[in-house]
C-alpha cells in the first residue's frame, strides 16, 4: 500500500523552463511534506518542506504547493538548470507519535536539457 | 565534513556472511535513522535510535537485522546471514530532534551487494 505516490517516473524539461514535479498522498494524517533531490550514488539532499498549515513555500528557484483537499503537492523549479537533473523524492510525515518517520514516494527522474 | 558520515560506501558480501554498516550523525544531532532503498523503489524507514536506545524499529525485518547507537561511537546496522534480497542502498540520517519540523539530513549511503 503506497501512501505517497509519484506517478511520473521521469520528466524532461528544456533549460530555462519550469519543471513541475507532482506527488499524491493517501493518508490524510500526513501534515508535513518534504522534497529531496538525489544524484546517483549519493544520499538524498533536503530541498524544501511545507507544513499543512500552509499552501505554499518558496525558497529561491524552488516552490512547493500543497493542496490538502486533493491530497496533492507539487514542486516547481523555475528556471530549470542542467544541474537540477536528478531524482526528486517526495516525502511525508505524520504529526504526533511517529512524526519522525518519513514515507517516501518512488521518485521522479528530472532531466533538464541544455 | 560536518555531514552524516557512512562507511563503508560499498560492501560486497557472500550469502551467509555478516554485513556491518556504520553511521556517524551530524555534529549536534542525537537522533539517528536508517532507511533502505531497494532497486527502483523509494526509501523505506527501518529504525530510529537515540543514544543507547532504540525508539522505533517497526521497519526492521524481524530476523537477521539489528541496530545500535552506543554511548560512544557510531550507529551500526548489522545484517546477519545476508541473502541476495538484502542487496540495497542503506541510508543513515540524523536530526537534532525527533519530530517533524526537524529536518532530517541523509548520509551518502552504503551500497550492499550480496553475491
Amino acid at each position: 500500500d503506497q501512501q505517497v505516490k509519484q506517478n511520473s517516473p521521469s520528466l524532461s524539461v528544456q533549460e530555462g523552463r519550469i519543471s513541475i514535479l507532482n506527488c499524491d498522498y493517501t493518508n490524510s494524517m500526513f501534515d508535513y511534506f518534504l522534497w529531496y533531490k538525489k544524484y546517483p550514488a549519493e544520499g538524498p539532499t533536503f530541498l524544501i518542506s511545507i507544513s499543512s498549515i500552509k499552501d505554499k513555500n518558496e525558497d529561491g528557484r524552488f516552490t512547493v504547493f500543497l493542496n490538502k483537499s486533493a491530497k496533492h503537492l507539487s514542486l516547481h523549479i523555475v528556471p530549470s538548470q542542467p544541474g537540477d537533473s536528478a531524482v526528486y523524492f517526495c516525502a511525508a510525515a505524520l504529526s504526533g507519535a511517529g512524526s519522525y518517520q518519513l514515507t517516501f514516494g518512488k521518485g521522479t527522474k528530472l532531466s533538464v536539457i541544455p | 565534513n560536518a555531514g552524516v558520515m557512512q562507511n563503508p560506501r560499498h560492501l560486497v558480501r557472500r550469502r551467509g556472511q555478516e554485513a556491518r554498516l556504520r553511521c556517524s550523525p551530524m555534529k549536534g544531532h542525537s537522533h539517528v535513522y536508517w532507511y533502505r532503498q531497494l532497486p527502483e523503489e523509494g526509501l523505506k524507514f527501518m529504525v530510529y535510535l537515540q543514544k543507547e536506545n532504540i525508539i522505533d524499529e517497526s521497519g526492521m525485518p524481524k530476523e537477521r537485522f539489528s541496530a545500535e547507537f552506543p554511548k560512544e561511537g557510531p550507529s551500526i546496522l548489522r545484517i546477519q546471514q545476508v541473502v541476495r534480497g538484502d542487496s540495497a542502498a542503506y541510508f543513515c540520517a540524523s536530526s537534532p530532534g525527533g519530530t517533524h519540523g526537524n529536518t532530517i539530513y541523509f548520509g551518502e549511503g552504503s551500497w550492499l551487494t550480496v553475491v
